[in-house]
């Protein structure tokens, strides 16, 4: 699986959007780009995930750019709740493995 | 509620105990992972089943010993641990292993501390 670069930290005020960067200059066309985040003393939680096309759900989007080397994750309105590490991760979805390979992500802080 | 449900949530253990951690899941899942997650580490597969069989091993010491009964139920048995293993042992699942568009889904893990 590719490799994903993110910054450690970083902080943002409850209320405002948040943009979490990812590089993967070395993705291939058939890796999927996964996020996921852990908050404290509780196991990963899945976030969103895309292919090529920007992605929305209910707790975030995924902008990817057009030659899928970066991708942001966006949290429209942090609250103190989205405190977490978060992990931008490559999938190929032709693998047979599942194997989820999780750097060591950005550590987002949320100050009221 | 994750639908994957880990116990104990806590566990303390001497080094030549034998005891079992227990994952459960109840979204209707054919895939269930073990992952280990130490401090400062990022996390680290350990076993992955894709139904009931193993279908892959990370080079996992035998102390650490798996068992899928069913496709909801995974377990990790273990036996003569060490200090080094002390860490949190997470447990996912997720629809199939094929296709990288599949989330896993993770329990909240078992803290593990050997004495």
């Amino acid at each position: 699986d590719a490799k994903t670069t993110q910054p450690n930290s970083m902080e943002s005020n409850e209320e405002e959007p948040v943009h979490l960067p990812c590089n993967h200059s070395t993705i291939s066309g058939t890796d999927y780009i996964h996020w996921y985040r852990q908050l404290p003393s509780q196991g990963p939680e899945y976030v969103i995930h895309g292919l090529t096309s920007n992605v929305n759900n209910r707790m975030a989007s995924l902008a990817i750019a057009e030659d899928r080397k970066s991708s942001t994750l966006i949290l429209h309105r942090a609250t103190l709740r989205d405190a977490a590490v978060y992990y931008c991760i490559l999938l190929d979805y032709g693998g047979s493995q599942g194997n989820l390979i999780f750097g060591k992500g950005t550590k987002l802080s949320v100050k009221p | 509620e994750t639908g994957v449900t880990q116990t104990p949530r806590h566990l303390v253990m001497g080094m030549t105990n034998k005891k079992s951690l227990k994952c459960e899941q109840h979204l209707g899942h054919n895939a269930m992972y073990w992952y280990k997650q130490s401090a400062k580490k990022p996390l680290e597969l350990m076993f992955v089943y894709s139904l009931e069989e193993r279908v892959e091993n990370n080079s996992v010491p035998s102390r650490f010993s798996p068992e899928c009964p069913n496709s909801s139920h995974l377990f990790l048995h273990l036996h003569t641990l060490q200090p080094e293993d002390s860490a949190l042992y997470l447990c996912a699942s997720s629809q199939d292993l094929m296709g990288g568009g599949q989330p896993q889904h993770f329990g909240d893990g078992t803290r593990l501390s050997i004495l």
